[in-house]
């Protein structure tokens, strides 16, 4: 069935660390996946997506990699700072019933 | 721009009562997404509109759940009977097709005592 998993589903890091995020995918036609950041009681907002035509995608700070192969894709943040405490999501578009599936979400902690 | 809207913001409502929320998606967006959040869990797809195609509502829960977007822009999730476990954050997104970055709105509480 359509399924998402990611690990871990807590971390904790020391402000300036880097954090990575992984997940995997059952769709092998998914050509979508984007990365959401939900803070404590605020609404998820996307931080940076890829298609499947690229394997991997930055943007300053966050980085996005992807193996169409092994079906996964990981969700780097390096410098980690405190305001980068947050919950994160990610998702996978699943072509066969055209619905975006989350994964179980990442609460990281960045230490001061 | 305007984002995607959602009111109420908050619902407090007894155990066998009736809901609606709602939900106005960004102008244009063809597709609208509801999602529910349970305390400190992750996001459960309910139901999606894209444009006139009939929706897929294989994530209702049940029967007592039902949405529909009226003209191609407002949304509207009623809960019937509800139930203590309906408590939850109803997310509504919106996106300008498939497959896009999908927008969240900022949600409503419900809680059913």
């Amino acid at each position: 069935g359509e399924n998402v998993e990611q690990h871990p589903s807590t971390l904790s890091v020391q402000e300036g660390d880097s954090a990575v995020i992984k997940c995997t995918y059952s769709d092998s036609a998914s050509n979508y996946f984007p990365w959401y950041k939900q803070e404590l009681g605020k609404r998820p907002q996307l931080i940076i997506d890829i298609r499947s035509n690229v394997g991997e995608k930055k943007d300053q700070r966050i980085a996005v990699t992807l193996n169409k192969t092994a079906k996964h894709f990981s969700l780097h943040i390096t410098e980690t700072q405190p305001e980068d405490s947050a919950v994160y999501f990610c998702a996978a578009w699943m072509d066969s019933s055209y619905k975006l599936i989350f994964g179980s979400g990442t609460r990281l902690l960045v230490r001061p | 721009g305007a984002g995607v809207s959602q009111s109420p913001s908050n619902k407090v409502t007894e155990k066998g009562k009736d809901v609606e929320l709602r939900c106005d998606p960004i102008s244009g967006h063809t597709a609208l997404y509801w999602y529910r959040q349970s305390l400190g869990q992750g996001l459960e797809f309910l139901i999606y509109f894209q444009g006139n195609s009939a929706p897929d509502k294989s994530g209702l829960p049940s029967d007592r759940f039902s949405a529909e977007r009226t003209g191609g822009s407002v949304s509207t999730l009623t809960i019937q009977r509800t139930q203590q476990e309906d408590s939850a954050v109803y997310l509504c997104a919106s996106a300008p097709g498939l497959p896009y970055e999908q927008y969240f709105g900022p949600g409503t509480r419900l809680t059913v005592t």
